[in-house]
């Protein structure tokens, strides 16, 4: 069964380090998601993307967040200078269609700032 | 706004007892509904969804949820559950236009005692 796959599984970074989430997709999506999930709370959505570009971000998502897709496969979320309320679970998703097909999440990164 | 209230924080059942865990959303247009659950230390799986059609959908592993419009409601439930089935349960939700995100519940977390 198809998988959407994050490396790594577990980052720990010190404040204000940059740091590279990667996903890789399932190979036939075309909409691509992060989410975050901070220790105790809610799944939370940060962006989407589509096409090569950002559907829709969050009041989460500021400029210290960035994502791409380098090169056709991977999916990465860039955090560029990490806070300590940037600990927290992030979860990569894709979905085939955006109407009539459920969205695949992978395994998630737990990331740590210290 | 967009939201969805799940009101059982923590739930905790004896093997073969049945289960509901409540759903409601707020949104002004159509939806579609999803049932995600997190076993310790694992992703985000499915277990069911709904887009339209019969109001009462079944997953896996034996869940089973009922959308009632009128009611802005997507309850989970399972006749009989089992200590396998302790985890996280999140109901979500996602616009069939518009938007393109998931917005999820905070998640109820289900002990079951064997």
């Amino acid at each position: 069964e198809p998988e959407v796959t994050q490396t790594p599984s577990h980052q720990v970074t010190q404040m204000g380090q940059e740091v590279i989430l990667r996903c890789v997709p399932i190979s036939n999506h075309l909409y691509f998601y992060w989410y975050r999930q901070i220790l105790g709370q809610k799944v939370e959505f940060l962006v989407s993307f589509y096409n090569n570009e950002i559907s829709e971000k969050s009041e989460i998502f500021d400029d210290q967040f960035s994502v791409e897709r380098p090169d056709g496969s991977n999916f990465t979320l860039k955090i560029r200078s990490t806070k300590l309320e940037d600990s927290a679970m992030y979860f990569c998703a894709s979905s085939g269609d955006r109407s009539f097909t459920e969205a695949f999440f992978g395994q998630g990164t737990r990331l740590t700032v210290v | 706004a967009q939201s969805v209230s799940q009101h059982n924080h923590h739930v905790i059942l004896s093997e073969a007892a049945s289960l509901e865990l409540g759903c409601n959303y707020s949104y002004g247009g159509t939806v579609n509904l999803f049932w995600y659950v997190q076993y310790p230390g694992q992703h985000l799986q499915l277990l069911l969804k709904y887009f339209s059609g019969d109001p009462l959908v079944k997953g896996i592993k034996g869940f089973e949820a009922e959308f009632i419009k009128s009611k802005f409601s997507f309850n989970l439930r399972k006749p009989s559950v089992q200590w396998s089935d302790t985890a996280e349960y999140f109901c979500a939700v996602s616009a069939t236009s518009g938007t393109y995100k998931y917005i999820f519940g905070t998640g109820t977390r289900l002990k079951v005692l064997a």
